[in-house]
């Protein structure tokens, strides 16, 4: 069975960086594209970042370009987003999913980890 | 970006019910259309993708039709494990966007 776990949640600083990191197992990681999703407390859900299986092609939502890196070690089975200048809207729950579909042009997320919290705040 | 809007935002239900939840596009989206179930506390998890195909696992009670820029997901049968919040998912092209949500409880 498909499994994602995401780790490096925490309380940190506004203005500060944090590195979640998200292991695979029991599939092929290197062979799928890997996305971030997140949910604000009570929210609903809003897509981070996407990268393909050779790290050629990223995306990002324009809330988080420029400050946020999505990237892969599949040497390690492991998803990666670095997070710098964090805000108090950075604020969620961190989950990494696996494109398990696509049109294409972009994915359908077929499987999710559990998620790591990652709070902003002074 | 394109807008994903779901109705109703909470519907209230028994068991045993048929329930419809639809979800509407700001802009065309052809097929590219998948939902997912999420309990409080847990991740999501895929039901349907391409409008109307059932994701591996899924109970056949869940259906779901739909193109262009309006869909529906129906419950034909709703049991206790089916309460829970409700997400439409475009990816006709990034980014990708999510409806809002709606929140099935029980009644």
């Amino acid at each position: 069975q498909v499994h994602l776990v995401e780790s490096g949640g925490g309380v940190v600083q506004p203005g500060r960086s944090l590195r979640l990191s998200c292991a695979a197992s029991e599939f092929s990681f290197s062979n799928w594209i890997m996305h971030w999703v997140r949910q604000a407390p009570g929210k609903g859900l809003e897509w981070v970042a996407g990268i393909s299986h050779d790290e050629k092609n990223k995306h990002y939502a324009a809330s988080v370009e420029g400050r946020f890196t999505i990237s892969r070690d599949n040497s390690k089975n492991t998803l990666y987003l670095e997070m710098d200048s964090l805000r108090s809207e950075d604020t969620a729950v961190y989950y990494c999913a696996r494109e398990g579909y696509s049109s294409g042009f972009a994915p359908c997320l077929d499987t999710w980890g559990q998620g790591t919290l990652v709070s902003v705040s002074s | 970006d394109i807008q994903m809007t779901q109705s109703p935002s909470t519907l209230s239900a028994s068991v045993g019910d048929r329930v419809t939840i639809t979800c509407r596009a700001s802009q065309s989206i052809n097929s590219w259309l998948a939902w997912h179930q999420q309990k409080p506390g847990k991740a999501p998890k895929l039901l349907i993708y391409k409008a109307s195909s059932l994701q591996s696992g899924v109970p056949s009670r869940f259906s779901a039709s739909g193109s262009e820029t309006e869909f529906t997901l129906t419950i034909s049968s709703l049991q206790p494990d089916d309460f829970a919040t409700y997400y439409c998912q475009q990816y006709n092209h990034y980014p990708v966007t999510f409806g809002q949500g709606t929140r099935l409880e029980i009644k």
